[in-house]
């Protein structure tokens, strides 16, 4: 099992630009998580989706859209990137129905100039 | 609402030290508490977690955590650090809705030879 992947693992964009992170699990997991860390802030919620065709808004889910494109997979769009969207960018999953234990992606590190 | 505190955002010791992270969350509801690790440019690990039961937990890598409900305090400890325990520990406490957790800010933990 390769677990929660994430790409790219890297990305510069100017102000304006647009662009999608791509995740994906293979651990058969229904709720999938999209945060952002910032030094000093921990880690925020930016959308979540409890199954397979839907999605909700977390802490701080402006500026982004998000796609629950399959039970594996769970994509982050940034419209028009402004450079307070520079940050890492991590996905996770939840193990079950219930459970609370969430297991994380390697990240994606924007820098938005 | 769920909120976690973590007392410095930094964290010292000399190798074979005690180490001592402190946590302290506020919940309206039964807490279900976690202590994740981050090493440099990695994702999210978990190291421990309590839900219900035995107030002491035991996690990886030799850490250890001990649920104090009167003192509303999810502490992380372990006997003697290692050069390999260098990392950003987070504590993060499940958060009202759907599955969510609530994440400290972290405390970087520096060993020093």
């Amino acid at each position: 099992n390769a677990g929660v992947t994430q790409t790219p693992k890297f990305q510069v964009l100017k102000t304006g630009q647009s662009m999608t992170l791509q995740c994906a699990q293979d651990m058969n997991h229904n709720s999938m998580y999209w945060y952002r860390q910032d030094p000093g802030m921990g880690l925020r919620l930016i959308y979540y989706s409890a199954s397979e065709g839907t999605t909700d808004k977390g802490e701080v889910p402006n500026g982004y859209n998000v796609s629950r494109l399959n039970k594996r997979e769970f994509s982050l769009r940034l419209e028009s990137a402004a450079p307070s969207q520079t940050s890492v960018y991590f996905c996770a999953s939840i193990m079950n129905v219930g459970g609370y234990e969430q297991y994380f992606g390697p990240g994606t590190r924007l820098t938005v100039t | 609402a769920q909120s976690v505190t973590q007392l410095g955002s930094h964290v010292s010791v000399s190798e074979g030290a005690l180490v001592l992270l402190r946590c302290n969350y506020s919940s309206s509801v039964p807490p279900y508490l976690f202590w994740y690790v981050q090493y440099p440019n990695q994702g999210l690990q978990l190291l421990l977690k309590y839900t219900t039961g035995a107030t002491l937990v035991k996690g990886i890598n030799g850490f250890e955590a001990e649920f104090k409900k009167s003192e509303t305090s999810f502490h992380l400890t372990k006997p003697s650090a290692h050069m390999s325990d260098a990392a950003e520990y987070f504590c993060a406490v499940r958060g009202t809705g759907f599955q969510k957790l609530v994440f400290g800010t972290g405390t970087r933990l520096l060993v020093s030879p």
